[in-house]
């Protein structure tokens, strides 16, 4: 089967622009997780998408970022106006329901953001 | 708060030389430990999950294993190909049937020469 697929792999913005990054999950995932690694940090969690819900969301870090799964399919990560320390790996993963423990999450191999 | 720690942060061996990594742990009620293997460029790519203490599950030259409070990595007689950075995770327990969200540690970045 397919993986999981981020686009772009890699940014590179100025401060104050705005940037999307998208993320295809695993046909037939429901769940749907965005994370971040910021340089020199361990992987933290933004949110949490059951189909098109938002499950869990306390990990965005402001309203500058915005998510959005239409349809329950791929998901968007809209970082407007971008600043400095946004600059990252964006990872995306999925999973199906009760399938975690046995599969683990399958993740995509990131977007590099640069905010210069 | 939910945390995880790796120790140590890189580790160095000669091709063949056997050694472990740790990952401690607190969490409000462990759903399950998870082990990724991360190479430069991908996504962590899942190894393990170990539920309760005392568990332990095998992958060719990769043993992990759990107590209440730390989760071992065991590499036995490791080529240059395990080079990577392990990652450990946790998720808690927060009732419900979807899994939720990882808390993940820095990791340790392993290097294996021939």
């Amino acid at each position: 089967e397919a993986g999981v697929t981020q686009f772009p792999s890699h940014s590179v913005i100025e401060k104050g622009q705005t940037v999307t990054l998208r993320c295809d999950p695993i046909s037939g995932h429901d769940n749907l997780y965005w994370y971040r690694r910021v340089m020199g940090k361990e992987i933290k969690f933004l949110l949490h998408f059951v189909k098109e819900s938002k499950q869990d969301e306390s990990g965005m870090p402001n309203n500058r970022f915005l998510a959005e799964r239409t349809g329950g399919t791929y998901s968007t990560l809209k970082v407007q106006p971008a600043e400095l320390e946004d600059s990252g790996v964006y990872f995306c993963a999925s999973s199906q329901a009760f399938n975690e423990g046995l599969y683990g999450y399958t993740f995509g191999s990131g977007t590099r953001l640069t905010v210069v | 708060e939910d945390q995880v720690t790796q120790s140590p942060e890189a580790l160095r061996l000669q091709e063949g030389e056997s050694s472990s990594l740790n990952c401690s742990y607190t969490v409000s009620g462990l759903r399950g430990l998870f082990w990724y293997r991360q190479d430069p460029g991908k996504g962590p790519e899942f190894l393990f999950t170990l539920y309760s203490a005392g568990e332990e599950k095998e992958k060719e030259r990769l043993k992990a294993t759990l107590t209440k409070k730390e989760s071992f990595l065991h590499i036995t007689a490791p080529k240059p190909e395990d080079s990577a950075t392990y990652l450990c995770a946790v998720q808690a327990d927060a009732g419900g049937t979807s899994y939720g969200k990882l808390t993940f540690g820095q990791g340790t970045i392993l290097t294996v020469h021939p």
